[in-house]
């Protein structure tokens, strides 16, 4: 399969306590992109990490990859109420015809609990 | 503002009749996609389409059918001959090429389909 397997599939923490997330995958990738999805909403990018990067932040985010575990981390700290939602993982594997298409996972269900 | 508008939000079809999903972008974006969501599940890819007047199948496009005749907008024919309709569509754009393609994937808010 082509797209990334999240662990666990719902976290369920603490306001302030941190959130890991995992994404593991079976094939060799460009880049390894982060989406969060409010209920019922359209996803929204967070961060994306390059097959020749190791670690990346954005503010409360981390990520994480280790291309030969073939697997990436999410990490959110201080979580907030405002975190909950669904975390996707999405791999764009080197182009085939062409294309450049981006496969998502399954997805972390997080909820935050004041 | 620059984004990608769904419309309709929410849309009831009977049936064996076919609807249309509009999407609608003025990011000066050349890469369009549908992707289709089920309940607790991930996106899969319906069709996408890199350039005018080109586009490419999805893993689940039997059932679905797309044009690209400007830029700017890309809809999607829901058919009577998909089997299981019911679900949340999404559509997305990108910019290929150039400085700007950094990958992300820019969404709309979807569209909630029910056949009734």
């Amino acid at each position: 399969s082509q797209q990334g397997e999240e662990d666990p599939q719902a976290l369920s923490i603490q306001e302030g306590e941190n959130a890991t997330m995992n994404c593991s995958y079976k094939t060799s990738i460009n880049n390894l992109q982060w989406y969060r999805q409010n209920s019922g909403r359209g996803l929204v990018h967070l961060i994306l990490i390059r097959s020749n990067e190791r670690e990346k932040h954005s503010g409360r985010l981390r990520v994480t990859l280790d291309t030969s575990k073939k697997s990436s981390s999410l990490l959110i700290t201080a979580s907030r109420a405002a975190d909950t939602a669904s975390y996707f993982c999405a791999l764009t594997h080197p182009i085939i015809q062409g294309a450049q298409k981006l496969v998502f996972g399954q997805g972390t269900r997080l909820t935050i609990n004041p | 503002d620059g984004g990608i508008t769904q419309s309709p939000k929410y849309l009831f079809r009977k049936e064996g009749q076919n609807v249309t999903l509009s999407c609608e972008q003025n990011l000066n974006h050349d890469a369009m996609y549908w992707y289709r969501q089920d309940p607790g599940q991930g996106l899969r890819l319906i069709y996408y389409s890199q350039i005018v007047n080109d586009f490419q199948k999805g893993d689940i496009a039997e059932g679905y059918s797309v044009s690209r005749e400007k830029k700017e907008s890309f809809p999607l024919t829901v058919t009577s001959a998909q089997k299981n309709p019911t679900a949340f569509y999404l559509c997305a754009s990108r910019p290929t090429g150039g400085p700007s393609n950094t990958g992300e994937l820019f969404f709309g808010e979807g569209s909630r389909l029910t056949v009734l």
